[in-house]
């Protein structure tokens, strides 16, 4: 158990679909990320959260959309994805972003599917 | 633009041998270098370098950055079947704000 948690763990999704993936964390901390990992790609940051306000957006398409409501939560809210989108997408925290923001804390990740 | 390279791809090895991971990056004003380990899904932290020539031990497993030369290894001695996982290295660089990460290292530790 990392302290952050993600859900769902699996989700398969039409094109057309709109779905919205969630992560929780319960370690206090200020920053809260989504990364993507795609098969034989290395892990890409696409959005950072601090205190709720979002700080880097890593040109990530606008079928991806982000909402941190509060430092506890983040959400991914996902429309009219394409089928390359399929991956597995990883929410991490950290204490602070800046200084020190190096040890990231990962939930479990989402698998995604779009069909 | 930051980048990372790992080393290699991918090896088996046998339980009791030691493996030597390589992780080499260019990056804007280094801040520190993260291994981590990703067993099934959730990355889990092992070790964060700032500085170089000093090594940093958890049991059996062991890392050191030059940065000099930029890179940094790990090393597993003594390798166990649990051991088999992906080992990520990452950089933090001047914004602070993300690690750039490399594509990883498949180790597979066999009875």
């Amino acid at each position: 158990e990392t302290g952050v948690t993600q859900t769902p763990r699996h989700l398969v999704m039409g094109m057309t679909n709109k779905k919205s993936l969630k992560c929780e964390q319960h370690l206090g901390h200020n920053a809260m990320y989504w990364y993507k990992q795609s098969a034989k790609k290395p892990l890409e940051l696409m959005f950072v959260y601090s205190l709720e306000e979002r700080v880097e957006n890593n040109s990530v398409p606008s079928r991806f959309s982000p909402e941190c409501p509060n430092s506890s939560h983040l959400f991914l809210h996902l429309h009219t994805l394409q089928p390359e989108d399929s991956a597995l997408y990883l929410c991490a925290s950290s204490q602070e972003v800046g200084q020190g923001a190096g040890e990231l804390f990962f939930g479990e990740g989402s698998r995604l599917t779009v069909l | 633009e930051d980048k990372v390279v790992q080393s290699p791809l991918s090896l088996v090895v046998h339980e009791g041998d030691t493996v030597t991971l390589n992780c080499s990056y260019e990056v804007t004003n280094f801040r520190s270098l993260l291994w981590y380990k990703q067993e099934k899904k959730a990355p889990t932290f092992l070790f964060m370098l700032t500085s170089s020539g000093i090594e940093k031990k958890s049991g059996r497993l062991s890392s050191i950055l030059d940065k000099k030369e930029l890179f940094s290894i790990l090393n597993i001695t003594a390798t166990q079947t649990g051991d088999s996982a992906i080992y990520l290295c990452a950089v933090e660089g001047a914004a602070g704000n993300k690690l750039t990460f490399g594509g990883g290292t498949r180790v597979l530790v066999k009875p």
